[in-house]
């Protein structure tokens, strides 16, 4: 168990629809990061939190959002889905931005029908 | 741009040594491993920084070339739970680049 948590597990939704997905960081981890993950692409990056603030972006579409709130825990939004966005959702944290240990939670599995 | 890896799969038996490849075309500040076994999330294995220095698990061992900008990730005596595939992730040397991009991953799978 890595300390990460996200919700939910799974999720399954048409296209077109809108989704959350949620992330808690380890404890004392002020990083967090976003990256999806299907079979063809391996892990793409998609966005980096530190402290509430963004601090790099990666691949990620315009009809996806994310921000970490004062607590620290992050959200990822995801609108008008397509079927091409289904994947593995995974959240990782880490206590500062750059060369540190990411710490990566169980993932959640979206599924666009 | 996405790191190149190779192999992209390697079976092993027990007790043989595999070694993982790591190759960008960018320069890179540093490269980090993880490793993830099916169903799982990755799991962190080594990052090694520009200049030589080196995070990570004692019995992992990897090597950070700067002018080729390769790394290579070396499992020696392999065991069955060695077993999972193996990703890459580069730093570029841009100022402020917090982000990881990853390889496609080398599939490792250990028989006895």
């Amino acid at each position: 168990d890595s300390g990460v948590t996200q919700t939910p597990k799974h999720l399954i939704t048409a296209t077109g629809q809108r989704v959350t997905l949620r992330c808690s960081p380890r404890s004392g981890d002020l990083s967090v990061y976003w990256y999806q993950q299907s079979l063809d692409q391996g892990l793409q990056f998609l966005i980096q939190y530190y402290n509430g603030e963004e601090r790099a972006k990666g691949n990620i579409l315009e009809r996806f959002s994310a921000q970490q709130f004062p607590d620290l825990h992050s959200e990822l939004n995801l609108s008008s889905l397509e079927l091409g966005d289904s994947a593995l959702y995974f959240c990782a944290s880490s206590v500062a931005p750059g060369d540190y240990e990411q710490y990566f939670g169980p993932g959640t599995r979206l599924t666009v029908t | 741009q996405q790191p190149v890896q190779s192999p992209q799969a390697v079976i092993l038996r027990e007790g043989e040594d595999a070694v993982i490849n790591c190759s960008s075309s960018k320069a890179l500040y540093s490269v980090h491993w993880y490793r993830q076994k099916h169903g799982e999330a990755p799991v962190f294995l080594m990052i090694l920084l520009k200049g030589g220095e080196q995070k990570g698990h004692e019995k992992i061992s990897a090597s950070f070339n700067e002018k080729k900008q390769q790394s290579s990730l070396y499992l020696t005596a392999s065991q069955l739970s060695y077993s999972g595939t193996y990703f890459c992730g580069t730093e570029g040397t841009g100022a402020g680049s917090y982000q990881l991009t990853f390889g496609k991953g080398t599939k490792l799978s250990v028989i006895p």
